[in-house]
């Protein structure tokens, strides 16, 4: 198993681009989401997903989108990336009942 | 206030001591997850607690629901646990898996 695998690793947009962050997990899981990790604060939850076709808005949805078409993948889309939005982002699966929690490698996303 | 809080943010060890982290939380959960983040790594569950205490190793996580406190434990430490340790917390909605709420984790350093 890859377990979470997330692409690319490091990207750098200018202001106003958008992109989409990969996110893959060969789990079978239903619960999957993605986190915001800025310096000084806690990991913050963007978007999640209960299963396929089924999105949610976590604490900080502003400026990102989500789509589940599969239960396997589960990508972000910054629309029009600002600078507020530098950050290392992680996406996340989870077992039934959240008993085990999984993490992809992390993307470092910088714009300028 | 913030809904998982952990201490001390940051603490400095020297090889082989005792070492405890500590997370005190004011919602209702369903679980309790530490996680270890090295740096510019990604992010790893280390214990899952729902009640009691679990041992990994040198590693040991204790909670106590009724005080919503929990304690992450190093024995014997080294410098490659060096790291972030993050408490997060699996909320309850109405009988369904939650979302984690994540402390803003505490750096832990130890000096050969």
């Amino acid at each position: 198993n890859a377990g979470v695998t997330q692409t690319p690793k490091f990207q750098v947009l200018k202001t106003g681009q958008s992109m989409t962050l990969q996110c893959a997990q060969d789990m079978n899981h239903e619960y999957m989401s993605w986190y915001r990790q800025d310096p000084g604060m806690g990991l913050r939850l963007i978007h999640y997903s209960v299963g396929a076709g089924i999105t949610d808005q976590g604490e900080v949805p502003n400026g990102y989108n989500v789509s589940r078409s599969t239960t396997e993948d589960f990508p972000l889309r910054l629309l029009s990336a600002a600078p507020s939005q530098t950050s290392v982002y992680f996406c996340a699966s989870s077992s039934p009942r959240g008993t085990s929690q999984y993490f992809g490698p992390g993307t470092r996303l910088t714009v300028l | 206030k913030n809904e998982v809080e952990q201490s001390p943010q940051n603490l400095t060890a020297q090889e082989g001591e005792f070492i405890t982290i500590n997370c005190s939380y004011s919602v209702g959960i369903s679980a309790l997850h530490w996680l270890q983040q090295h740096p510019g790594g990604g992010i790893v569950s280390l214990f899952m607690l729902s009640s009691g205490k679990k041992k990994h190793g040198r590693l040991i996580a204790t909670i106590n629901i009724q005080e919503k406190h929990s304690s992450l434990h190093i024995t014997a430490s080294h410098p490659r646990d060096s790291a972030v340790y993050i408490c997060a917390v699996l909320g309850v909605i109405g009988g369904s898996q939650g979302n984690l709420i994540f402390g803003k984790g505490t750096k832990l350093s130890v000096k050969p």
